[in-house]
């Protein structure tokens, strides 16, 4: 079936440690990925996006992904943690690509606890 | 300066009244959607509204009937109310002319509808 996968449903890392969230898709054609974050009674704001090139993405908030079509998979990843990642991570998809809707599918989430 | 904004953002009602969500966005975008996020936080997409023409109608209860009197707005309104409408309602917008699937979607702060 098609579906976006974010595996961890929580993850708790310490401040200063590396983040990785993971997020594996299940489409024929490579989707359009994104990832989104949610702060605490927040909306969602997007960290950063792929569409096709540099599988290496920057983001913001020092945040980064990498695709890797093999995969299919598309990693969300923090050098350094700060207290204020502490948040639930969305990745989500546009299929089929190019399709009128714009229709984004979301994996259904990561939530990330820091620790002091 | 709020991009997408949403009225109210708190909705506490009984089983069977109607009631509506109101979103705005100043962005200028084209293209509207209405998001439902469960108590497990899952998101999915309820409709989009290109140019005030849905386009996106995903399976959803004939109680739920979205407007949107132009591109600046598109209004939720549900009828009937059940509890397991509780959830938390997102608007987004975005720039979509092409129908690309390319551009970001802004989303507002959600509105946390309850329903006893």
């Amino acid at each position: 079936a098609q579906s976006v996968t974010q595996p961890d449903i929580h993850i708790t890392v310490s401040e200063g440690a590396s983040l990785e969230l993971r997020c594996n898709y299940s489409y024929g054609a490579t989707p359009y990925l994104f990832w989104y974050v949610q702060s605490p009674g927040q909306g969602l704001q997007l960290l950063l996006k792929y569409f096709s090139g540099d599988t290496l993405v920057q983001g913001i908030k020092g945040f980064e992904a990498e695709f890797k079509r093999s995969q299919s998979s598309f990693n969300l990843r923090k050098p350094s943690v700060h207290w204020s990642d502490a948040a639930e991570y969305f990745c989500a998809v546009v299929v089929p690509p190019g399709a009128a809707g714009n229709k984004l599918t979301f994996g259904g989430g990561t939530r990330v606890l820091v620790k002091p | 300066d709020t991009a997408v904004s949403q009225t109210p953002k708190y909705l506490v009602t009984q089983m069977g009244n109607d009631k509506s969500i109101k979103c705005e966005q100043n962005l200028g975008h084209d293209t509207m959607y209405w998001y439902k996020q469960d108590s497990k936080k899952f998101l999915k997409i309820m409709f989009s509204y290109n140019n005030k023409e849905l386009i996106i109608n995903e399976t959803v209860p004939n109680r739920f009937s979205p407007k949107s009197p132009d591109k600046a707005h598109l209004n939720l309104h549900i009828n009937s109310l059940e509890l397991g409408d509780s959830a938390v309602y997102f608007c987004a917008s975005s720039q979509d002319v092409t129908g690309e699937g390319r551009r970001t979607q802004y989303f507002g702060p959600g509105t946390r509808l309850l329903v006893l």
